[in-house]
C-alpha cells in the first residue's frame, strides 16, 4: 500500500533552534518520487523540493537539508536556525507509479517558530 | 510568469446544492489536478486532467466531476452537495511530461451549510 506517516502533529521552536521534520513512507514501487510542500496560513502549497527513488544524495538549500534514507523508509526535513516565517504545515508526500503517480500526502506537521 | 490561479477564493453553500470551481494552471503547464483538503489533513487527490479527458481518479463518487478547456483551465463541479464537502480545494498544474511536479494555486474554500 502506498502511504505517507508524519508522526509529529505539532512542533514549537524557538527562533533559531534546529527542527527536524519526520516524514516515512510506504510504496511496492521501485521507481517513486518524494516531497515536500509548506502550507503557510493563506493556504497556498509551496513546493520545496522532490526527490527521486534512485538519487539518495542529501540535499542543501540554504537553512533547508533533506535526509533520504531508502533503508528505513525515510524522507526528512530539517530547517537550520528556524525563523518565525518559517512557522507554516509541512507536507511530506508519496508520487509512484504503482498508483498512475497520483500524489499521497501525510497529514502534516504544524511547525511553530517562536520569537 | 502568472503562477496557478483559483476563483473564486470562498464560497458558502447549503447542501444539496451544485458548486463550480475553477483553475487556471501556470502558464505553460497542460496538466490540472484537483485535490480536496480537509481541515487538519493532508490533500486528497481527487482527479486530474490532461488534453481533455480525466486521465486518472482517486477515491471520490460521481458527484465530484471536472472539466478541462482547449486553453488547459479546468473547472471541478459537485453536485448534491454534503456537509462532508466542506473542504479547501487546491488545484494544480504540471506538464504532462513532468507530472509529478506539481505547483498549486492558493485554494477554494467551501463552506456547505
Amino acid at each position: 500500500a502506498q502511504k505517507v506517516t508524519q508522526a509529529q502533529t505539532e512542533i514549537s521552536v524557538v527562533e533559531k533552534e534546529d527542527v527536524t521534520l519526520d516524514c516515512v513512507y510506504e510504496t511496492r514501487d521501485t521507481t517513486y518520487y518524494l516531497f515536500w510542500y509548506k502550507q503557510p496560513p493563506s493556504g497556498e502549497l509551496v513546493f520545496l523540493i522532490r526527490r527521486n527513488s534512485f538519487d539518495e544524495q542529501n540535499e542543501i538549500s540554504g537553512r533547508y537539508s533533506w535526509n533520504f534514507q531508502k533503508s528505513t523508509s525515510s524522507f526528512n526535513f530539517t530547517i537550520t536556525a528556524s525563523q518565525v516565517v518559517d512557522s507554516a504545515v509541512y507536507f511530506c508526500a508519496l508520487s509512484d507509479e504503482y498508483n498512475n503517480n497520483d500524489m499521497r500526502f501525510g497529514a502534516g506537521t504544524r511547525l511553530t517558530v517562536k520569537p | 510568469d502568472a503562477g496557478v490561479t483559483q476563483s473564486p477564493t470562498h464560497l458558502i453553500k447549503t447542501r444539496g446544492q451544485q458548486v463550480t470551481l475553477r483553475c487556471s494552471p501556470k502558464s505553460g503547464h497542460d496538466t490540472v489536478s484537483w485535490y480536496q483538503q480537509a481541515l487538519g489533513q493532508g490533500p486528497q487527490f481527487i482527479f486530474q486532467y490532461y488534453e481533455e479527458e480525466e486521465r486518472q481518479r482517486g477515491n471520490f463518487p460521481d458527484r465530484f466531476s471536472g472539466h478541462q478547456f482547449p486553453n488547459y483551465s479546468s473547472e471541478l463541479n459537485v453536485n448534491a452537495l454534503l456537509l462532508g464537502d466542506s473542504a479547501l480545494y487546491l488545484c494544480a498544474s504540471s506538464l504532462m511530461a513532468d507530472k509529478e511536479t506539481q505547483y498549486f494555486g492558493p485554494g477554494t474554500r467551501l463552506l456547505v451549510l
